[in-house]
């Protein structure tokens, strides 16, 4: 079954403005990460957080962590149009090395 | 280029044909994976494969059928598909644990 859940399953922002995607996920977690998937390819890894972590950055994403609400955030500040993608979260398990992801969130920045 | 090469880009057979997808990494990666996107559905995980050996078979019909015959290569044989099968398949690869490299996809039509 589906792990993890993002929301919105869309967004449509303005370039320059910040998007926010969340995630919820149901069983222990040993980490959680985010990857972008442009129009049919494949998925590129963006951020990867522990679960001992609550917050980590890079460049322009930031993503948090609350282990006890079982959900993620993902924070891409001064959006740009090359940033249109769906988002996907995925947790790894604590027995092993599978991912399970969400159904992801369809992002669009307009120019 | 990620790192994780997948052949053919696309590929449309028939019902009755035998196909099969090759995905190689040369990142050093001790597990790879198949994974199913089709429209409007979360990514399936397949099968996953760790230092060679199958490790998960998440239900899967057995007209698809994985190879892992070192761990760089890692083949999807294909056989009797259905019109339903047709999706983006792909492969990804990754240490024991932390961020999974994916490959472009391959897109598959079953006519």
């Amino acid at each position: 079954s589906q792990q993890g859940e993002e929301d919105p399953q869309a967004l449509s922002i303005q370039e320059g403005e910040n998007a926010t995607m969340n995630c919820s996920y149901k069983t222990s977690i040993n980490n959680l990460q985010w990857y972008r998937q442009n129009s049919g390819r494949g998925l590129v890894h963006l951020i990867l957080i522990r679960s001992n972590e609550r917050e980590k950055h890079s460049g322009r994403l930031r993503v948090t962590l609350d282990t006890s609400k079982k959900s993620s955030s993902l924070l891409i500040t001064a959006s740009r149009a090359a940033d249109t993608a769906s988002y996907f979260c995925a947790t790894e398990d604590n027995a092993g090395n599978m991912l399970t992801f969400g159904g992801g969130t369809r992002l669009m920045v307009k120019p | 280029e990620t790192g994780v090469t997948q052949t053919p880009r696309h590929l449309v057979m028939g019902m009755t044909n035998k196909k099969s997808l090759k995905c190689e990494q040369h990142l050093g990666h001790n597990a790879m994976y198949w994974y199913k996107q089709s429209a409007k559905k979360p990514l399936e995980l397949m099968f996953v494969y760790n230092f060679k050996e199958q490790t998960e078979n998440n239900s899967v019909p057995s007209r698809f059928s994985p190879e892992c015959p070192n761990s760089s290569h890692l083949f999807l044989h294909l056989h009797t598909l259905q019109p339903e099968d047709s999706a983006l398949y792909l492969c990804a690869s990754s240490f024991r644990t932390g961020g999974y490299t994916f490959g472009s996809g391959t897109r598959l039509t079953v006519v």
